[in-house]
């Protein structure tokens, strides 16, 4: 079974210009997460995904970010104009249903080195 | 909001030697997640553990839950170079959603 899956692995913009990240989750999860982990700083959650439904992106920094998740399949984050402290590594993650009171194992994909110049 | 905190930031071992990494959480666990990253590398994802107080095992890495403590462990017995890397614990809110918060991490090194 193939894992998550980022495109691309790494991207280099200067500032003001748009870039588009793209997620694959796991074959059949529903829930699909953003993270994001900015130089010397601990990984913070962006959104979260229930299949095409944003159900929580109280971690998105600003309006400069867009995630979508259309058909609730694969999701991209766009982020348009890019700033220098954009730079960082953005993770995708994705886990099955969720059901109260129990945690599911969170799958994470290798993640897209965003280097704004 | 919640935060971990690991200890400690890093640890050089000698191979063949055990290693205990801890995880405090400045609010109660509900579910504990363990991964590993590589350099450059995404994620890998080692255990779970649930709200209670837990214990699981794979292969050499054994993870334990302790609730009262509001902490978790991660030990690895007779580590091999092959364990090298950084070691993230993550946790989830209890909420509707599970989203994680992580602590900084654990730089690992095992010298052969």
């Amino acid at each position: 079974e193939a894992g998550v899956t980022q495109f691309p692995s790494h991207s280099v913009i200067e500032k003001g210009q748009t870039v588009t990240l793209r997620c694959d989750p796991i074959s059949g999860h529903d829930n699909l997460y953003w993270y994001r982990r900015v130089m010397g700083k601990e990984i913070k959650f962006l959104l979260h995904f229930v299949k095409e439904s944003k159900q929580d992106e109280s971690g998105m920094p600003n309006n400069r970010f867009l995630a979508e998740r259309t058909g609730g399949t694969y999701s991209t984050l766009k982020v348009q104009p890019a700033e220098l402290e954009d730079s960082g590594v953005y993770f995708c993650a994705s886990s099955q249903d969720l059901s109260p009171g129990f945690s599911y194992e969170q799958y994470f994909g290798p993640g897209t080195r965003l280097t704004v110049t | 909001s919640q935060e971990l905190e690991q200890s400690p930031q890093s640890l050089i071992v000698q191979e063949g030697k055990n290693l205990t990494i801890n995880c405090t959480s400045s609010k109660t666990l509900y579910g504990l997640y363990w991964y590993k990253q590589k350099y450059g590398e995404g994620l890998i994802f080692l255990m779970m553990l649930q709200k209670g107080g837990e214990e699981k095992s794979h292969e050499k890495i054994t993870a334990k839950l302790d609730e009262k403590k509001q902490q978790s462990s991660l030990h690895i017995t007779a580590s091999q170079p092959s364990h090298a890397g950084i070691y993230l614990c993550g946790a989830d809110d209890g909420g509707s959603n599970y989203k994680l918060t992580f602590g900084k991490g654990t730089l690992l090194t095992v010298n052969p």
